[in-house]
């Protein structure tokens, strides 16, 4: 499973883009990004995937460049309550035989007032 | 209920017993994974159930820990003779068979060992 590195801790401020960049130099061709946000005293909770350019939806975006070795995360306009831990992780591709899901460290988000 | 189960939401143990811990996943998911979270520290993967397949045990770190799941649904995770560093919030979650990747974690078992 490709390893995947992301920073520790980062803060922003309500109404600010947070972008969260992840690096996975060793990603497999079929190999998909996935992103989870974990709340304090609850377990993740998947927020998007994606395997290549550009994936939106209604909470987030996913940016994954040509060469897929690294992805961002964009939360737009966060507001207080993503104060969360996010988690980049790498495999576990869609439909083909079935892999387990290891997480990293995980990047913690404070957003302030 | 619509999401995946754990049970009790709470146990407080004293050290060398053993506990069970039990996972309701979400009917029709064939993927079950066991995962271990110490305070302020990210997911460490103890087990993963794929189907009929053998388990993938590798996550598991001694022999005093063992899962199992029944009829390919309730998996229920044993600690044998617990220790203090067995104190963790230990997080069930279910997935879609096969391999999607998206999975749906329960609230978690908060196991304190005294």
């Amino acid at each position: 499973l490709a390893k995947t590195t992301q920073p520790i801790s980062m803060d922003s401020y309500e109404g600010q883009e947070v972008n969260i960049t992840c690096s996975h130099n060793n990603i497999a061709t079929n190999d998909y990004i996935t992103w989870y946000q974990q709340f304090p005293s609850q377990g993740p909770r998947f927020i998007i995937q994606g395997y290549k350019t550009k994936v939106t939806n209604e909470v987030a975006s996913l940016f994954i460049p040509a060469d897929r070795k690294s992805s961002t995360l964009s939360l737009p306009r966060v507001s207080l309550s993503d104060t969360a831990v996010y988690y980049c992780l790498v495999g576990a591709h869609p439909y083909s035989s079935a892999s387990k899901i290891i997480f990293g460290s995980g990047t913690r988000l404070s957003i302030r007032p | 209920g619509a999401g995946v189960s754990q049970s009790p939401s709470n146990k407080v143990t004293e050290k060398g017993k053993d506990v069970e811990l039990r996972c309701d996943p979400i009917s029709g998911h064939t993927a079950l994974y066991w995962y271990r979270q110490s305070l302020g520290q990210g997911l460490e993967f103890l087990i993963y159930f794929q189907g009929n397949s053998a388990p993938d045990k590798s996550g598991l770190p001694s022999d005093r820990f063992s899962a199992e799941r029944t009829g390919g649904s309730v998996s229920t995770l044993t600690i044998q003779r617990t220790q203090q560093e067995d104190s963790a919030v230990y997080l069930c979650a279910s997935s879609l068979d096969p391999g999607v990747t998206e999975a749906f974690f329960g609230q978690g078992t908060r196991l304190t060992v005294v």
